[in-house]
């Protein structure tokens, strides 16, 4: 039982360039999250998905875009990387069904820089 | 809207020492609450969670929090601070409805960092 993983854990970007970052949970969740963590902002929600099939904008979405594959796989994709998203990036899952609010289980982080 | 102020961006105490955290919150109805914890390079543990019911929760690795709803506040405590205690502490909110899809939505304050003195 892995819980939450993200790949890759580490990533040197140019500006411009794009990439996906991998999030996966063997826990069965509905819920999944990426959250990006800046020094002294704390975890601000970038988007999540309520359940299979749903995306919703968080506090800051712009920049970015998501795809929930399946029940399991929520990925974050940053089309044309910008200095500004240099910044530690964490997936997280929870039960989060109807009437529910459950605990979050994040994964390890990727951390990110954009040159 | 909902939110969640840790006042202490920063503190310091010696081994052994007791350690209180604050937070508080802003939310409309009763509050879900819960105090995560970082360690360095590490994503963020579940210490403990309060949904209703007894206001002091007890948690792992000896931790406790006191939910007082007249200061809308959920302090982190531990009696006696051990080295491994060092690291970075989140309280956060937990949104039940938001535009009828985000149940289980945390708000995260923006955390204290602690230091343990041998």
């Amino acid at each position: 039982n892995a819980g939450v993983t993200q790949t890759p854990k580490f990533q040197v970007l140019k500006t411009g360039q794009s990439m996906t970052l991998q999030c996966a949970q063997d826990m069965n969740h509905n819920s999944m999250y990426w959250y990006r963590q800046d020094p002294g902002m704390g975890l601000r929600l970038i988007y999540y998905s309520a359940s299979e099939g749903t995306t919703d904008k968080g506090e800051v979405p712009n920049g970015y875009n998501v795809s929930r594959l399946n029940k399991r796989e929520f990925s974050l994709r940053l089309e044309s990387a910008a200095p500004s998203q240099t910044s530690v990036y964490f997936c997280a899952s929870s039960e989060g069904i109807a009437g529910v609010v459950g605990r979050q289980f994040f994964g390890p982080g990727t951390r990110l820089t954009v040159l | 809207a909902q939110s969640v102020t840790q006042p202490d961006i920063h503190i310091t105490v010696s081994e052994g020492a007791s350690l209180e955290l604050r937070c508080n919150y802003s939310y409309g109805a009763t509050p879900y609450l819960f105090w995560y914890v970082q360690s360095p390079g590490q994503g963020l543990q579940l210490l403990l969670k309060y949904f209703s019911g007894d206001t002091l929760v007890q948690g792992i690795k000896g931790f406790e929090a006191e939910f007082k709803r007249s200061q809308s506040s959920f302090n982190l405590r531990k009696p006696s601070v051990h080295w491994s205690d060092a690291a970075e502490y989140f309280c956060a909110v937990a949104s039940l409805v938001d535009r009828g899809s985000t149940l289980g939505r945390l708000y995260f304050g923006r955390g204290t960092q602690l230091t343990v003195w041998p």
